[in-house]
């Protein structure tokens, strides 16, 4: 069954250290894997995905198939990152093609 | 373009009553979602539809139903309502399966 772990439900670090939200997932298939976003009074948005690899906001991930791994990593963390942060997980076939599977959430906290 | 819409942003809800929460997207996307987020919990799947006239259930769909009349709009019904459907429900809408998907800004429903 398909399915998104994301272990930490809150996350704290000061203004310029790095910050790694990790996210682990579930799928036999070849998996389709993206980050969102939800600033503070603002709707979900999406963040990054893997297969356009670029940098979004400083922000990379790289997808791991062999520990099943798509962390999302900054080097360094800025005050208006603070935001939920929800990775989530596209199938490639069957009957749950074109959805998402959600991961519960990492909120981050940058302190100044 | 207004994006993705949702009517109402608040709702109190007795047990037992019933309720329609609205969705509109005018960016000619085929597929729509709607999520529910609990607190804790990530965003659950309830219904989602590929085109016009075609819905299928998600992972929570019980106490709910859907109908998509139009590419536009994709209501959802809450029959019967239960305070275990109080929650934080989003709509969203892609073009097609893996694109990016567009969030509305949400509705809090509580039910007493």
């Amino acid at each position: 069954a398909q399915r998104v772990t994301q272990p930490e439900k809150l996350l704290s670090v000061f203004k310029g250290a790095p910050v790694e939200l990790k996210c682990n997932y579930s799928y036999s298939g070849s998996p389709e894997l993206f980050w969102y976003v939800q600033y503070s009074r603002q709707r979900l948005q999406l963040l990054l995905r893997h297969i356009s690899r670029e940098s979004i906001k400083g922000f990379t991930a790289d997808l791991n198939k062999g520990e099943t791994s798509f962390h999302l990593k900054k080097p360094f963390a800025q005050e208006e990152d603070s935001a939920m942060y929800y990775c989530a997980l596209g199938t490639d076939r069957g009957s749950t093609l074109g959805r998402l599977y959600f991961g519960r959430g990492t909120q981050l906290t940058v302190w100044p | 373009n207004a994006g993705v819409t949702q009517t109402p942003k608040f709702r109190i809800l007795k047990i037992g009553q019933s309720m329609t929460l609205q969705c509109a997207q005018d960016m000619n996307h085929n597929y729509m979602y709607w999520y529910r987020q609990d607190p804790g919990m990530g965003l659950k799947l309830i219904y989602y539809s590929v085109g016009a006239g075609i819905t299928d259930k998600g992972e929570v769909p019980n106490g709910y139903n859907v109908s998509r009349s139009t590419t536009e709009d994709f209501p959802l019904r809450l029959e019967l309502a239960a305070p275990s459907q109080t929650s934080v429900y989003f709509c969203a809408s892609s073009y097609s399966k893996g694109n990016e998907q567009f969030f509305g800004p949400g509705t809090r429903l509580t039910v007493l």
